[in-house]
């Protein structure tokens, strides 16, 4: 069946620009999960959402981001006046469940360079 | 998430069994075993989880030890499409649960 989709795949964007990344997830998966990896570095959490619940944001690192996900289905991830230090692989996963016995499902990322 | 302990690389030929180990001394009672890998330039990939008991799926099977403390991946014939980092991670069962990556186990894998 099909998987996490993300788009764009690659995004080139120069220094206070605005950018929107976009997820589907796998048809069905209530929870929703935004990382982003750096360049070998590990996964670092952004937000959660968990069915119509309110998001958790703890990961958010500033205020430039936000995340909206409507209708349980597809998330937005936003970032507005980019910094070269948001340059990363911004990676979108969901799952069946929320807790520790469901797995999460990957989809490839977007790689975002800030020029 | 506790912490865990995984060799930084590991060889295999093609079409051999893998057995990826990994040390989880300080794991409580109610953590799940997961294991991910991440091939070059894509989104980590589940490969497998359990609690206690041995689990096998059409990817890999998990061996856990009696006491816990430790797990096994094995790959039972590993082809080139399993060079990768592959990730060990203890999961806490309280409320949602994030995935933290360490540095994994990077399988190379030979013709």
């Amino acid at each position: 069946g099909a998987g996490v989709s993300q788009s764009p795949s690659n995004k080139v964007t120069e220094k206070g620009k605005d950018v929107e990344l976009r997820c589907d997830p796998i048809s069905g998966h209530t929870a929703l999960y935004w990382y982003r990896q750096s360049l070998g570095q590990g996964l670092e959490f952004l937000i959660y959402f968990q069915g119509n619940s309110a998001p958790d944001k703890s990961g958010l690192p500033s205020d430039r981001f936000s995340a909206e996900r409507t209708g349980g289905s597809v998330s937005t991830l936003t970032i507005q006046r980019t910094q070269q230090e948001d340059s990363a692989v911004y990676l979108c996963a969901s799952s069946p469940g929320r807790g520790p016995g469901w797995p999460q499902h990957f989809g490839d990322g977007t790689r975002l360079s800030i020029l | 998430d506790a912490k865990t302990t995984q060799p930084n690389s590991m060889e295999s030929n093609e079409e051999e069994p893998v057995h990826l180990p990994c040390n989880h001394s300080t794991i409580s009672g109610t953590d799940y075993i997961h294991w991910y890998r991440q091939l070059p330039s894509q989104g980590p990939e589940y490969v497998i989880h359990g609690l206690t008991s041995n689990v096998n799926n059409r990817m890999a099977s998990l061996a856990i030890a009696e006491d816990r403390k430790s797990s096994t991946l094995i790959l039972h014939r590993a082809t080139l499409r399993d060079a990768a980092v592959y990730y060990c991670i203890l999961r806490e069962n309280s409320g949602y649960s994030t995935l933290t990556f360490g540095k994994g186990t990077m399988l190379l894998v030979s013709p």
